[in-house]
């Protein structure tokens, strides 16, 4: 199993730019999840999807968007880039309520800057 | 208030020193606990699940003790590859809220 894969690894921004960042797992997890990660800072959630077709907003949502159209992928778009979302990505996921299990297995982490 | 507070650090340690880590969470109704560990400009691993009744893993050992709200991490004979930060995960209702972290330094 590849566990979470997260692409790019890597990516340089212009304010106003737009991307996604991709997410894949492939263990059958229900729940995923998007961190965004500051330089010395802790983990803030940005979103969350228990299931394909449900997704809520976590602790700093605001500037992105996601969806879930699959078990396997959970997608992170930014709309109109912005130097404040210089930051490192992680996507995670997690057995969640279905398996009673809700430790997260990360993926490697995007680093993006917005310039 | 932050709903996970974890001790500020940093800890610089010797080889062979026990240190402990807290970390004490605001929601009551919290269900599950864990501590990750993450090495610099790397991803979060899972390092233990903390169980109600305590559990042990090599040379760690995790509390929990539900009526303070708090869980500890104790690490014995501490080791040069154990330098890292700690990170605290409570969850509830799926929804995982971190700590800030304790960065840990094994030194020679």
């Amino acid at each position: 199993n590849a566990g979470v894969t997260q692409t790019p690894k890597f990516r340089i921004l212009k304010i106003g730019q737009s991307m996604t960042l991709q997410c894949t797992q492939d263990m059958n997890h229900n729940y995923m999840y998007w961190y965004r990660q500051d330089p010395g800072m802790g983990l803030k959630l940005i979103y969350y999807s228990v299931g394909a077709g449900i997704t809520d907003k976590g602790e700093v949502p605001n500037g992105y968007n996601v969806s879930r159209s699959t078990t396997e992928d959970f997608p992170l778009r930014l709309e109109l880039a912005a130097p404040s979302q210089t930051s490192v990505y992680f996507c995670a996921s997690s057995w969640g309520l279905a398996g009673g299990r809700y430790e997260q297995y990360f993926g490697p982490g995007t680093r993006l800057t917005v310039t | 208030r932050k709903e996970v507070e974890q001790d500020p650090g940093p800890f610089n340690v010797p080889e062979g020193a026990t240190v402990a880590f807290n970390c004490t969470y605001s929601n009551s109704a919290s269900q599950s606990f864990f501590w990750y560990r993450q090495d610099c400009r790397k991803e979060p691993k899972l390092l233990m699940s903390v169980y109600s009744s305590g559990n042990e893993d090599g040379r760690f050992t995790a509390q929990l003790n539900r009526a303070s709200q708090y869980i500890s991490l104790l690490i014995r004979d501490s080791k040069l590859s154990d330098s890292a930060t700690y990170l605290c995960v409570v969850n509830s209702a799926g929804k995982s809220t971190f700590g800030d972290g304790t960065t840990l330094t094994v030194k020679p």
